[in-house]
């Protein structure tokens, strides 16, 4: 059980919109930047997002990221079956001391 | 063009050790903290801890499941970063992959070394 919870699974048709929630808590999320991490079947994991709506050089506008209190949001327009894989959050922990990742949600493209 | 390159995985019983070893090309290596994340078979990921850079002293941080058993290392004069891995459990078996960071994101991340830990 992840202390960062995402839903397991979401799917959108291609060209639709989707929304990925990332729930935490004030030791976490609520004082600390986010990032989120796509990871395509067989492959290791690659920077999204960072510092909670940042996208890194290369990475497709279609890509976006948001934070509202203890909580945060990957949003993916345009969706392309090639958009099909895992997505994770991440961020620092304050009473932990340690970075902490969700559970990972599986985008389905239908 | 940044790479980073895992070695070390392979299969081994349990309560024995393992070294793994990320070799960086591309950064200057000193200036960035070096974090070691893993994921067991078909499972999510878990970050295993991180040694920051030279302006930070290398301080190291490590995850709870695996504190007094694992310690990360760097040789900023080889870029390479290390994770030495003793007593070993069954649960240590994963995909180690390593990875270089900037505050509290990871930036680039290698094609991970599997650990096998099995009797």
């Amino acid at each position: 059980q992840s202390v960062l919870t995402q839903p397991p699974s979401v799917s959108a048709a291609p060209g639709q919109k989707v929304t990925i929630s990332c729930s935490g808590s004030s030791s976490n999320i609520g004082n600390n930047y986010v990032s989120w991490y796509q990871q395509l079947p067989g492959t290791a994991p690659k920077l999204l997002i960072y510092d909670n709506d940042k996208g890194p050089s290369g990475i497709p506008d279609r890509f976006s990221g948001s934070k509202s209190g203890t909580s945060a949001t990957l949003g993916i327009t345009g969706l392309q079956t090639g958009d099909e894989a895992d997505y994770f959050c991440g961020t620092w922990d304050s009473s932990l001391s340690a970075v902490l990742f969700g559970g990972g949600t599986k985008l389905t493209v239908l | 063009e940044v790479q980073l390159v895992e070695s070390g995985g392979g299969l081994v019983q349990p309560g024995r050790s393992l070294r793994l070893s990320c070799i960086v090309s591309g950064i200057n290596f000193g200036d960035y903290a070096m974090s070691w994340v893993r994921q067991a078979p078909g499972k999510g990921l878990e970050w295993v801890g991180f040694i920051r850079g030279n302006t930070y002293g290398g301080t190291t941080e490590y995850a709870a499941s695996v504190k007094g058993r694992f310690t990360i290392s760097r040789d900023d004069s080889k870029s390479i970063a290390y994770l030495q891995m003793n007593s070993l459990k069954t649960e240590d078996t994963a995909v180690y992959y390593c990875s270089y960071g900037l505050g509290s994101y990871l930036v680039s991340w290698g094609q991970g070394t599997p650990v096998t830990v099995s009797s």
